[in-house]
């Protein structure tokens, strides 16, 4: 089983939708957790980081964490043409000394 | 603005030879991070340094080799580059963090992309 695990996708919404992307993990002392945004053939950019279990929202972005599942979500509100780029989940290991990334998840955001 | 520069966009070398890639930052940060990103694997740490000629290997770290003689600057090294190590290469910084190595957030070169003939 892989530290981290994302649907690969690639997942097609229409703008102005909700993108909705998962992400499951294997340790279960991991303590941060980060969403990090590929775009096509540039390197990866965070836009959102949670510790702590619920929601945390900023801006169009609102990210959900659920130790107990180990379980984290990021949705994406109003999609955007702009928004179309490869999702990276990252995990931190129970030490925090390595951050473990899932192999993302493609969003194409339709016009 | 943060900023991680990588010395190469596209490197094209053959099997067997030495191959070196250089990340220089320019935030003061103390951590470090060499990555490769293959299409369905993610990106995966081969070392990790988080002080001046300090370094520990990440999940992948055979093959390679890495050095950091100044706090700015953390080298990658292919002792005898083989056809499997062509790839994307990721360099990373971060500050430590009171949590630990990966607890903040990490800022990414450009990346290189390596072809081995």
């Amino acid at each position: 089983q892989k530290e981290v695990e994302q649907n690969s996708g690639p997942l097609s919404v229409p703008e102005g939708a909700i993108a909705s992307l998962n992400c499951t993990y294997s340790d279960r002392g991991s303590q941060s957790f980060f969403w990090y945004r590929q775009y096509s053939g540039k390197s990866p950019e965070l836009i959102m980081f949670i510790y702590s279990n619920g929601d945390k929202e900023d801006g169009r972005f609102t990210a959900q964490l659920n130790k107990a599942s180990q379980y984290v979500s990021l949705l994406i509100r109003d999609s955007q043409p702009s928004d179309s780029a490869t999702y990276l989940c990252a995990v931190t290991s129970s030490n925090d000394y390595k951050l473990s990334f899932g192999a993302g998840t493609t969003v194409t955001v339709r016009a | 603005d943060v900023k991680v520069t990588q010395s190469s966009r596209y490197l094209v070398k053959r099997t067997g030879e030495k191959v070196f890639l250089e990340c220089v930052q320019d935030m003061d940060h103390e951590n470090m991070f060499w990555y490769r990103q293959d299409p369905g694997l993610g990106l995966r740490l081969i070392y990790f340094s988080y002080d001046v000629k300090m370094k520990e290997k990440g999940d992948i770290p055979e093959g390679y080799s890495v050095s950091r003689e100044k706090k700015e600057r953390f080298s990658l090294i292919l002792e005898s580059a083989s056809t499997n190590q062509t790839s994307m290469y990721l360099c990373a910084s971060s500050l430590p963090g009171t949590r630990g190595a990966s607890y903040n957030e990490q800022f990414f070169g450009p990346g290189t992309r390596l072809t081995v003939l």
